[in-house]
């Protein structure tokens, strides 16, 4: 069991270029996360799917985020135009089933110049 | 909303010391609680959680007793190592609609010393 994958692990990005980030949740989890990890702000949920559906999207900053789960085998995280604001580690989890157990990636450091 | 707070944002220890993070929550209904920890370069991982009062958690030498009446949920370890050096966290899942969502602490920096 590899654990969840998270690529890349390191992104650079200039303001107001477009990033996408990747998650390969562990096979058989039904329930897949995103959370943001400033230091500031610690850890923060963005958004969850549940068998590939969006279920809540609460956390996800509405005009630039984006995420999405086309198949049980990835997810994506895409913020366009990205701001210095941005710059977090951005970890991705997935579950057997709702948040009993998180397993998390070991995140992308997204930093925005 | 949902809170959580740890008191402590930084801990330094010396091997074999004892170790106490306080942490208490604010919620609305009967949440889980969990304590995570984090070591440099990875993602959070589970240590233990407990759904109901007076439940205790433990791992790895860790414990925790979740007290409904003081809404707290103290991590404590009697002999703490050089390799318990990580984040820790503690968390709690809503125990209604939204019992997906975690809400974290700040965190608290645990920094063992030979």
């Amino acid at each position: 069991n590899a654990g969840v994958i998270q690529t890349p692990r390191h992104k650079v990005t200039g303001k107001g270029q477009e990033a996408t980030l990747w998650c390969e949740p562990i096979s058989g989890h039904s329930a897949v996360f995103w959370y943001r990890q400033t230091i500031v702000q610690g850890l923060e949920f963005l958004t969850y799917f549940r068998n590939q559906a969006p279920i809540d999207d609460s956390g996800m900053p509405k005009e630039r985020f984006s995420a999405q789960m086309p198949n049980q085998s990835h997810s994506t995280l895409k913020i366009q135009s990205t701001q210095p604001q941005d710059s977090a580690v951005y970890l991705c989890a997935s579950s057997p089933y709702s948040a009993e157990t998180l397993y998390f990636g070991s995140g992308t450091r997204l930093t925005v110049l | 909303g949902d809170s959580v707070t740890q008191t402590e944002g930084q801990v330094a220890l010396s091997e074999e010391d004892f170790l106490t993070i306080h942490c208490n929550y604010s919620a609305s209904g009967y949440p889980t609680l969990f304590w995570y920890v984090q070591y440099p370069g990875e993602g959070p991982q589970l240590l233990f959680r407990a759904s109901r009062d007076k439940e205790k958690g433990s791992s790895r030498g860790f414990e925790a007793t979740y007290d409904k009446g003081t809404t707290s949920f103290h991590l404590r370890k009697a002999s703490v190592q050089e390799s318990d050096s990580a984040v820790y966290y503690c968390a709690l899942s809503d125990g209604g609609g939204s019992n997906y969502k975690l809400t974290f602490g700040k965190g608290t920096l645990l920094t063992v010393t030979p």
